[in-house]
């Protein structure tokens, strides 16, 4: 069974703020794919980053950057520098990479307020 | 502008109603699903399309009931409902459902309905 566990469920911060989002994972696969996901307040789900079990490189995109630890099972998300924009729900996902691999499974979210 | 485009954005509906959420994607995408989420939670699948052939039905109640007329459109097609059912209801696609576990879902942005 394939289980994600976000266990902030919110944060609050003032803008220009670094911020960690955690994320721990459980699978009994060698390999899969994790991802994260940032739900607005306008509903959809924003596609952020996709990283695979092999590749265990950390990640910048602006101000965002992951950090995949196989060894520990995480895939934390951090945002540096904060802005108002950056409020929003965020979801960890991880989905099998063969066989019956349709299923996303998310954690529960951390909502994230930045405040002016 | 979103890729997959669902409407109605908002729709509320009596018990007795029969009603419609429509969603359509120009990506050439191969996969669709419906996804219900409820507030403050994760989306949790529905149903999935693979070339437009109902792939995956987890277990929802007959009173939903999916169509995908063609490789661009997926309808959820609404009866009978319940109070319960209440929630946003998103539209998802991706390129391949016999792809590795990579493929990466884009969402739209949801239709919310409201059953009274």
């Amino acid at each position: 069974a394939q289980k994600v566990t976000q266990a902030q469920t919110e944060i609050s911060v003032v803008e220009k703020e670094d911020v960690t989002l955690d994320c721990v994972y459980e699978t009994r696969d060698t390999t899969y794919y994790l991802f994260w996901y940032k739900q607005p307040p306008s509903g959809e789900l924003v596609f952020l980053i996709r990283r695979n079990s092999f590749d265990e490189q950390n990640e910048i995109s602006g101000r965002y950057s992951w950090n995949f630890q196989k060894s520990t099972s995480s895939f934390n998300f951090t945002i540096t520098a904060s802005q108002v924009v950056d409020s929003a729900v965020y979801f960890c996902a991880l989905r099998r990479s063969g066989g019956s691999n349709y299923k996303l499974t998310f954690g529960k979210g951390t909502l994230l307020t930045v405040n002016p | 502008d979103t890729e997959v485009t669902q409407t109605p954005k908002h729709l509320v509906m009596g018990m007795t109603n029969k009603k419609s959420l429509k969603c359509e994607q120009h990506m050439g995408h191969r996969a669709m699903y419906w996804y219900k989420q409820k507030a403050k939670k994760p989306p949790e699948l529905m149903f999935v399309y693979s070339y437009e052939k109902l792939s995956i039905n987890e277990s929802v109640p007959s009173r939903f009931s999916p169509e995908c007329p063609n490789s661009s459109l997926l309808n959820l097609h609404l009866h009978a409902l319940q109070p319960e059912d209440s929630a946003l209801y998103l539209c998802a696609s991706s390129q391949d459902l016999k792809l590795s576990g990579a493929n990466v879902l884009t969402f739209g942005a949801g239709s919310r309905l409201t059953v009274l």
